[in-house]
């Protein structure tokens, strides 16, 4: 069974740092591109950013360019995600996500974790 | 970006009722439309990939249709299990983008 859970949230004052984890099992890992997707409160679903299977590709949103990275050790199936200067409309849930889609394409999503709370707040 | 606009926002349906659901590309993506259903407090869930291809386990009554700019998610018999937010997402391109959601709602 394919699984995929989040942890490291939290809650967080503007312009700190948190450091996101997702581990996936019933899979194999490396064989998969993932992302990272998010949803304010309320609100729709938007895309963060997503890296390839050997990690060399690697793409973000504008919204989270140069404060987010993305990273992946195949050998401990997990996924990351960085996140600097941290600001108040980052606060949402983060889900992990897997890609079944082939390279070079925008991919798409056929298992999520649950998701983790991320709340950005003085 | 390719801006995907789903219409409507919001419906109310009954039990039993066929529902459609719009998505308009800003360009055309061919086929590299998406649908997912996502019920309160839980993660988006896959049904349709590639325009018109059901995700396994999805039930026969959710189908998907359209090609170039504009695409179609039908409910023929609505089940209760079927109240949700429905988004449709692009994949032709970077970043994937999603549309803003369609509320289906009991009447």
């Amino acid at each position: 069974e394919v699984q995929l859970v989040e942890s490291g949230g939290g809650l967080v004052q503007p312009g700190r740092s948190l450091r996101l984890s997702c581990a996936a099992s019933g899979f194999t890992f490396d064989d998969y591109a993932m992302h990272w997707v998010r949803q304010a409160p309320g609100k729709g679903l938007e895309w963060v950013s997503s890296i390839s299977w050997t990690g060399n590709s690697i793409v973000y949103a504008d919204s989270v360019k140069g404060r987010f990275t993305i990273s992946r050790d195949n050998a401990k199936n997990s996924l990351y995600l960085q996140m600097n200067s941290l600001r108040v409309d980052d606060t949402a849930l983060y889900y992990c996500a897997r890609d079944p889609a082939v390279a070079g394409t925008g991919g798409y999503f056929d298992y999520w974790g649950q998701g983790i709370l991320v709340a950005v707040s003085s | 970006d390719i801006q995907m606009t789903q219409s409507p926002s919001s419906l109310s349906a009954s039990v039993g009722d066929r529902v459609t659901i719009t998505c308009r590309a800003s360009q055309s993506i061919t086929t590299y439309l998406n649908w997912y259903q996502q019920k309160p407090g839980k993660a988006p869930k896959l049904l349709i990939y590639a325009a018109s291809s059901l995700q396994d386990g999805v039930p026969s009554r959710f189908s998907g249709s359209g090609s170039g700019t504009d695409f179609t998610l039908t409910i023929s018999g609505l089940q209760p299990e079927d109240f949700a937010t429905y988004y449709c997402q692009q994949s032709y391109s970077l970043p994937p983008t999603f549309g803003q959601g369609t509320k289906v709602e009991i009447k």
